[in-house]
């Protein structure tokens, strides 16, 4: 069974903190991964596609770094703001993704 | 542009009762597929369309459970006989072929009561 693993599975920051958290999946016939931001009652949004061994992608504060090799994402956030919090989900795969529970983050303000 | 729309965005029904709820994908997207994520869970994959056929329909959880996409953009999942257990946020995405980043809607939240 494949499975993709999120940790930790909820975190709270203070404003202004820097944080980060961690997908973990097959590292066999690895295809991509993506990452999504979900806020509640809003569509999830895609971060990033992540496809090569090594690849680091930034969008303004959230950065993401991915090791197909070991299997593993980690997703960074510095200096969190009040309008980070959401959910954060990583999805494996080709069309057919395997997403993980997702971590919750909540920054307090 | 106009992303994924879901509708409705809530859904109560009774336990045995038929729903449908509808997704409209973004225009010019060949590729649309359903997720559903109960409590505590990630999403779940039910079904991808590619065009009008459904090309994976292998998370459908049974027979109870339908989908159509009959001119290859808005789609209806169908839900017969529903049970408590049906409950959860259906989701649904599109994207411009396979493989490429999907795009959510906001999701439908099914309740049987």
């Amino acid at each position: 069974i494949l499975n993709v693993e999120q940790s930790p599975q909820s975190l709270h920051v203070q404003e202004g903190d820097s944080t980060n958290f961690t997908c973990s999946f097959p590292s066999s016939n690895f295809y991509a991964l993506h990452w999504y931001r979900w806020e509640t009652a809003k569509s999830p949004e895609a971060l990033f596609v992540m496809t090569l061994n090594g690849d680091e992608k930034k969008k303004g504060r959230i950065s993401a770094t991915l090791n197909t090799k070991e299997g593993y994402s980690y997703l960074y956030i510095k200096g969190s703001q009040p309008e980070d919090s959401a959910t954060y989900l990583c999805a494996w795969g080709t069309y057919k993704y395997i997403f993980g529970t997702g971590t919750r983050l909540k920054v307090l303000a | 542009g106009a992303g994924v729309s879901q509708t409705p965005s809530n859904k109560v029904t009774e336990k045995g009762k038929y729903v449908e709820l509808r997704c409209d994908p973004i225009s010019g997207h060949t590729a649309l597929y359903w997720y559903r994520q109960s409590l505590g869970q990630g999403p779940e994959f039910l079904i991808y369309f590619q065009g009008t056929g459904a090309a994976d329909d292998s998370g459908l959880p049974n027979d109870r459970f339908f989908a159509v996409r009959p001119e290859g953009s808005v789609s209806t999942l169908k839900i017969q006989r529903t049970e408590r257990g049906d409950s959860a946020v259906y989701l649904c995405a599109s994207s411009d072929f396979q493989g490429a980043t999907q795009y959510f809607g906001p999701g439908t939240r099914l309740t049987v009561l």
